[in-house]
């Protein structure tokens, strides 16, 4: 049991480049979400879903595609980088089913960190 | 809109208590969260409060939370130098699965 899973873990890219980060979590979770971490703004929602086929805006979408076709996996995709989406990149997994545990308790990939020159 | 607020730095020195607060300002949140992140890693969930719970303890941490102030606090007893770390208060509302995280409170242990 792998958890939740990131990769890379560092990226680096041009201004104007596209690229897919990408999460996958082992535990049959229904809710994924990506957060942005950015110095002394805690975490911000950028978008999340409840399930397959099923996806939704967060706090900070634009610039942003995701798209979850299986229950395991949850890739970000950045159409055209820019210098603010510098940040470090955190996907989450949690379940939405009552008596599997704390609900909504949600577990942390380790993270990408993107610089975008 | 929800808003999650958080005191960014905190300083103890080892064998002190440290307490850390966060205000919140949704009164539907349901559960309210404290999670802890070391340094280069994801954030891990430390403990939680139901909404309808005044005090929580679970070992060392203490979680109190004033519904009328809409107020949480997280207090670790006889802190050690691996406590250091950022922790994050988050709320949930009662009408959605998402979390509302804080800015995050540094925590720095001094030996």
């Amino acid at each position: 049991n792998a958890g939740v899973t990131q990769t890379p873990k560092f990226q680096v890219l041009k201004t104007g480049q596209s690229m897919t980060l990408q999460c996958a979590q082992d535990m049959n979770h229904e809710y994924m979400s990506w957060y942005r971490q950015d110095p002394g703004m805690g975490l911000r929602l950028i978008h999340y879903s409840v399930g397959a086929g099923i996806t939704d805006q967060g706090e900070v979408p634009n610039g942003y595609n995701v798209s979850r076709s299986t229950t395991e996996d949850f890739p970000l995709r950045l159409l055209s980088a820019a210098p603010s989406q510098t940040s470090v990149y955190f996907c989450a997994s949690s379940s939405l089913i009552r008596d599997r545990g704390p609900l909504y308790e949600q577990y942390f990939g380790p993270g990408t960190r993107l610089t975008v020159t | 809109g929800e808003d999650v607020e958080q005191s960014l730095f905190l300083s103890v020195r080892e064998g002190d208590s440290s307490v850390i607060n966060c205000t919140y300002t949704d009164s539907s949140s349901t559960y309210l969260y404290w999670y802890k992140q070391e340094p280069g890693a994801g954030l891990q969930l430390l403990t939680y409060i139901f909404s309808n719970m005044d005090m929580k303890q679970d070992q060392r941490l203490t979680v109190l939370l004033n519904k009328k102030d809409k107020h949480l606090s997280l207090r670790i007893a006889d802190t050690q130098t691996g406590d250091s770390a950022i922790y994050f208060c988050a709320e949930k509302e009662d009408s959605s699965y998402k979390l509302i995280f804080g800015s995050g409170t540094r925590l720095l242990v001094r030996p």
